[in-house]
């Protein structure tokens, strides 16, 4: 079965640095777009970042544009959020989903449980 | 960018009643349109897809239609199991911009 596990978060002063990664398994991860989407406490989902099967594309939103980066290794079937500049609004559980397809942003089909970020001096 | 406005953002309903939810697009998106489940505490679940096109395990007495600008989400029969926020998310193009939620309870 598709499983999607977060790892990376915890505790950061405002302007640090993070890297959150998300194991896969389950599914042929070299053929599947990813996404990243994040939830401050107490408020609605924001789609963050998605990238393409290959790597070869990218896409941000503009909250987090110039400042995070999606990556992906297909070796190690994982998925990264690289982000900096960090801010108190970046609080929030970031989701690794999984897209339905490939070479074409789409909906999530699976998601892993979140990983907690908190910017905070 | 497209702006998706989801309303109401709240509704209490009692067992058994018939819910709507509806979303609603600054610009159309044919039916690049899904709709998520979140329980407290849990991830999102992807309820439906394409508008319309139920996920395969989810119950039938969720049905989704619209297509344009217009969108809705109808709980037939409400159960307990069913309260949750629910979001919609368009998908046509990035950025993938989701809804604001409805938090739905049981009167």
């Amino acid at each position: 079965q598709v499983q999607l596990v977060e790892s990376g978060g915890g505790v950061i002063q405002p302007g640090g640095s993070l890297r959150l990664s998300c194991a896969a398994s389950g599914f042929s991860f070299n053929i599947f777009d990813m996404h990243w989407v994040r939830q401050a406490p107490g408020k609605g989902l924001e789609w963050v970042a998605a990238i393409w099967f290959d790597g070869n594309n990218k896409y941000y939103a503009d909250s987090v544009k110039g400042r995070f980066t999606i990556s992906r290794d297909n070796s190690k079937n994982t998925l990264y959020l690289q982000m900096n500049s960090l801010r108190a609004e970046d609080t929030a559980v970031y989701y690794c989903a999984k897209d339905r397809t490939g070479g074409q942003n789409s909906y999530q089909n699976y998601w892993g449980q979140g990983t907690l970020v908190t910017v905070s001096s | 960018d497209i702006q998706m406005t989801q309303s109401p953002s709240s509704l209490s309903a009692s067992v058994g009643d018939r819910v709507t939810i509806t979303c609603r697009a600054s610009q159309g998106i044919s039916n690049y349109l899904a709709w998520y489940q979140q329980k407290p505490g849990k991830a999102p679940k992807l309820l439906i897809y394409a508008a319309s096109t139920l996920q395969s395990g989810v119950p039938s007495r969720f049905s989704g239609s619209g297509a344009g600008t217009d969108f809705t989400l109808t709980i037939s029969s409400l159960q307990p199991e069913d309260v949750a926020t629910y979001y919609c998310q368009k998908y046509n193009s990035a950025p993938l911009t989701f809804g604001g939620g409805t938090k739905v309870e049981i009167k």
